[in-house]
């Protein structure tokens, strides 16, 4: 089964660090997703970007968050300042058309210290 | 509120032994539910999803799940459950037209005894 790849499988930074996490989705995807997980706590949405902009985004999406599609295989997003609470596992999510599967990564847990 | 509840944190259950993992939601819209699986260091791996249609759907890995409308549940379950089914399971909740946009449950890890 294609599968969506993201590196590092672990980051860890300092608190107020830009962090960039990479994500590769499968080929032939047009709709590319973010979601994270606190631990102890729920799988949560973070944004949708499709046609090279963002379609949806949660409230915890804030300005210290951006998205980015620099080429025509890679999906990064970027926490520009972090803070000790965007300590999380980051999962890339992608699906080919809307009513498909969507295909989840292995994550990066990202600690910052 | 959408919102999607797993009531049991953790369940432990024998080789063998049948398995019910129980999901409700609270959703505006007329929901899409899936079950997903979480084995340690992996990824989020689709057991089945519920579009429309046969409200029993079954799945991956011999799963299988009923919506029940009425109930607002979409429990799911396996008859024999192997020492591998051991991982997280999460519910979510999602709408056609929201795309990927999925609500997750809080998850329940599954313990499988010998």
């Amino acid at each position: 089964e294609p599968e969506v790849t993201q590196t590092p499988s672990h980051q860890v930074t300092q608190m107020g660090q830009e962090v960039i996490l990479r994500c590769v989705p499968i080929s032939n995807h047009l709709y590319f997703y973010w979601y994270r997980q606190i631990l102890g706590q729920k799988v949560e949405f973070l944004v949708s970007f499709y046609n090279n902009e963002i379609s949806e985004k949660s409230e915890i999406f804030d300005d210290q968050f951006s998205v980015e599609r620099p080429d025509g295989s890679n999906f990064t997003l970027k926490i520009r300042s972090t803070k000790l609470e965007d300590s999380a596992m980051y999962f890339c999510a992608s699906k080919g058309q809307l009513n498909e599967k969507l295909f989840f990564g292995s994550g990066t847990q990202l600690s910052v210290l | 509120a959408q919102s999607v509840t797993q009531p049991d944190i953790h369940i432990t259950v024998s080789e063998g032994a049948s398995l019910e993992l129980r999901c409700n939601y609270s959703y505006g819209a007329t929901p899409y539910l899936f079950w997903y699986v979480q084995s340690p260091g992996q990824g989020l791996q689709l057991l089945l999803k519920y579009f429309s249609g046969d409200t029993l759907v079954q799945g991956i890995k011999g799963f299988e799940a009923e919506f029940k409308r009425s109930q607002s549940s979409f429990n799911l379950r396996k008859p024999s459950v192997h020492w591998s089914d051991a991982a997280e399971y999460f519910c979510a909740v999602g709408a056609y037209n929201q795309g990927g946009k999925l609500i997750f449950g809080q998850g329940t890890e599954l313990s499988v005894k010998p």
